[in-house]
């Protein structure tokens, strides 16, 4: 069975720090790893894209990726109030169409 | 932008109706799908379409069928729905091709009483 893990959290982090969010999968051939973000209520959006090994950068936010690990991680820098919300990692399994996500992390950043 | 529309934002049904979800998409993407989001569960998926009437099952897809007559329509039907159906209905459409990713719609909360 093909899975996506990530901690469920809560995460906890003051405003200002970094936040680390991780997620590790289980098919070692996956090719495509994204970011959501999903605000209470709200529908998941997309906030990043990886494809290959090493970090991926936009704003804020960096994506990385470790594909021997089998290993994928968001960071936020210069974390806001706004950013509190689940991050689901997503991986498209490199035979498949659909998207197979985490069950998220929750992000608190706190005032 | 791109949009996937929703027919309903909130739906409440009785056990045993047969319950329609619709779902609309103005990209001319070829991937529609269907998930089903309950908490500590996360987003599973239901069905997906690759293409005009083709159709393929996801992880959960007892007692739901979807139809897809034309590209941008994609529908999840509850042929008799039962209170273990109710839950949060997030449809998500994208192009073909391994490094695209999917856009979602706003969710239909269904409610089965």
């Amino acid at each position: 069975q093909k899975e996506v893990e990530q901690n469920s959290g809560p995460l906890s982090v003051p405003e200002g720090a970094i936040a680390s969010l991780n997620c590790t999968y289980s098919d070692r051939v996956s090719q495509s790893f994204f970011w959501y973000r999903q605000y209470s209520g709200k529908s998941p959006e997309l906030i990043m894209s990886i494809y290959s090994n090493g970090d991926k950068e936009d704003g804020r936010f960096t994506a990385q990726l470790n594909k021997a690990s089998q290993y994928v991680s968001l960071l936020i820098r210069d974390s806001q109030p706004s950013d509190s919300a689940t991050y689901l990692c997503a991986v498209r399994w490199d035979s498949g169409y659909a998207l197979n996500f985490g069950k998220g992390t929750s992000l608190l950043v706190t005032p | 932008d791109v949009k996937v529309t929703q027919s309903s934002r909130y739906l409440v049904k009785r056990t045993g109706e047969k319950v329609f979800l619709e779902c609309v998409q103005d990209m001319d993407h070829e991937n529609m799908f269907w998930y089903r989001q309950d908490p500590g569960l996360g987003l599973r998926l239901i069905y997906f379409s690759y293409d005009v009437k083709m159709k393929e099952k996801g992880d959960i897809p007892e007692g739901y069928s979807v139809s897809r007559e034309k590209k941008e329509r994609f529908s999840l039907i509850l042929e008799s729905a039962s209170t273990n159906q109710t839950s949060m209905y997030l449809c998500a459409s994208s192009f073909i091709g391994g490094t695209t990713w999917a856009f979602f719609g706003q969710g239909t909360r269904l409610t089965v009483v």
